[in-house]
């Protein structure tokens, strides 16, 4: 059960211009969203969250949005710089109770290129 | 540098054996994350340890199971080895139980099976 898909497995931008990634999510009770982003041999490093009170967060060239009535968000990169390229994973909390309190769910990830 | 420090970077066994991967958390931090991320897949979670309890549990096999020490490092070992268990296990550690979106990651152990 994929309650957090990323259905893009890979994304090609040039440099410069925007990158937007998508993210789908099923389980109505998550309270909080993150993006990572992980280079090879590296581990997920956070990127930017909103909390689902909200539905836009922006921090610098890093935004996301988030639309409750549809369960979905999105990272936009503007401007996308190669430096950018890298895997970018969504993830979702839920701070309910069960064993399932305070566990990141996290989408399959999408590969960002961008090219110079 | 996350300052999560995993244990070995690579290790290749052949099924039916038995391995332990080690993680030291970031200096403070009293939870401990266990996730796997197999090719194709999300990262799971498997298990969180806080200040050496465990505290919540994701989709952990029976054959894994974990332990966080005195010292706070822990520990995920992995039992009777199949070619499925082949992935990428990474350590994430948090100040408190439910700082899990302030954790930072290791880098991460690649496990393969033969």
């Amino acid at each position: 059960d994929q309650q957090v898909k990323q259905n893009s497995p890979s994304l090609s931008v040039q440099e410069g211009r925007i990158s937007i990634l998508n993210c789908d999510y099923t389980n109505s009770m998550f309270d909080y969203f993150l993006w990572y982003k992980k280079y090879p041999a590296e581990g997920p490093t956070f990127l930017i969250s909103i909390s689902s009170i909200k539905d836009k967060n922006e921090d610098g060239r890093f935004t996301v949005f988030l639309n409750k009535s549809a369960k979905h968000l999105s990272l936009h990169i503007v401007p996308s710089q190669p430096g950018d390229s890298a895997v970018y994973f969504c993830a979702a909390l839920s701070l309910a109770g069960g064993t399932s309190y305070g566990k990141l769910t996290f989408g399959q990830g999408t590969i960002l290129t961008v090219h110079p | 540098d996350s300052g999560v420090t995993q244990t070995p970077k690579h290790l290749i066994t052949a099924t039916g054996q038995r391995v332990t991967l080690r993680c030291s958390p970031r200096s403070g931090d009293l939870s401990v994350y266990w996730y796997q991320q197999s090719l194709d897949q999300g990262l799971q979670f498997l298990i969180q340890y806080y200040n050496g309890e465990e505290r919540a549990k994701g989709n952990i096999l029976e054959r894994f199971s974990a332990q966080q020490f005195p010292d706070l490092h822990s520990e995920l070992n992995l039992s009777s080895l199949e070619l499925g268990d082949s992935a990428l296990y990474f350590c994430a550690s948090s100040p408190t139980a439910t700082s899990e979106a302030e954790a930072f990651f290791g880098q991460g152990t690649r496990l393969t099976v033969v």
